[in-house]
């Protein structure tokens, strides 16, 4: 199956700073790539969705001045936090579709996001 | 509007006994469900998949699930459970691979 990548696996940021997170396809090309997000004992929650050399569209309810998408190559879509708090500590998962939007999508393995 | 229900927050099974995993769904129409598993620094992998057709669908490493329309059910099986098993179980819910509503996962523990 296609691969996902994230980095980092973990990071530890103080208040106030911005953390930014990668989430890279292997060994395919994606011009689409999902955002979700994963507090403990709860479901993941789509984002955001992240289109190659478009803006990305947001779900209702997030932020998208603080939650920054560029996804500005075939194999690379960013998530940055900008002045991350601690109610943004969470596990940030990512997903691409090889075949596109409506495709299987494929998990990266999630970055543990912890805000001081 | 759609919902995935995992009335099981963890569940431990024996080694070499069998296990079933509830998910109950809420969807207008006829729902897309998927069951997938999490391990630990893994992205989640896709078990199987329920489209249309044969109710009872098989998936990878041995697991299966039903669609129960009548009971708005798609509970995942496994006759005999490895200790590789262990880890979380989503259920999710959509009108295709992209809009998908996942259930707040069952983690698996597997005694020796």
């Amino acid at each position: 199956g296609a691969v996902v990548s994230q980095h980092p696996s973990r990071v530890i940021c103080k208040s106030g700073t911005s953390v930014k997170i990668e989430c890279r396809s292997l060994d395919f090309q994606a011009t689409t790539m999902f955002w979700y997000r994963q507090f403990p004992k709860q479901s993941l929650m789509l984002m955001a969705t992240s289109n190659e050399g478009s803006k990305a569209t947001y779900e209702q309810g997030v932020e998208k001045d603080k939650f920054l998408i560029n996804h500005a190559s075939l194999t690379l879509s960013t998530l940055t936090v900008t002045s991350a708090h601690p109610e943004d500590s969470s596990f940030y998962i990512c997903s691409a579709p090889p075949g596109g939007a409506g495709d299987e999508q494929f998990f990266g393995p999630g970055t543990r996001l912890t805000v001081l | 509007a759609q919902s995935v229900t995992q009335p099981d927050i963890h569940i431990t099974v024996s080694e070499g006994a069998s296990l079933e995993l509830r998910c109950n769904y809420s969807y207008g129409a006829t729902p897309y469900l998927f069951w997938y598993v999490q391990s630990p620094g893994q992205g989640l992998q896709l078990l199987l998949k329920y489209f249309s057709g044969d109710t009872l669908v098989q998936g990878i490493k041995g697991f299966e699930a039903e669609f129960k329309r009548s009971q708005s059910s798609f509970n995942l099986r496994k006759p005999s459970v490895h200790w590789s098993d262990a880890a979380e179980y989503f259920c999710a819910v959509g009108a295709g691979y992209s809009t998908l509503t996942f259930g707040k996962g069952t983690m698996l523990l597997v005694s020796p």
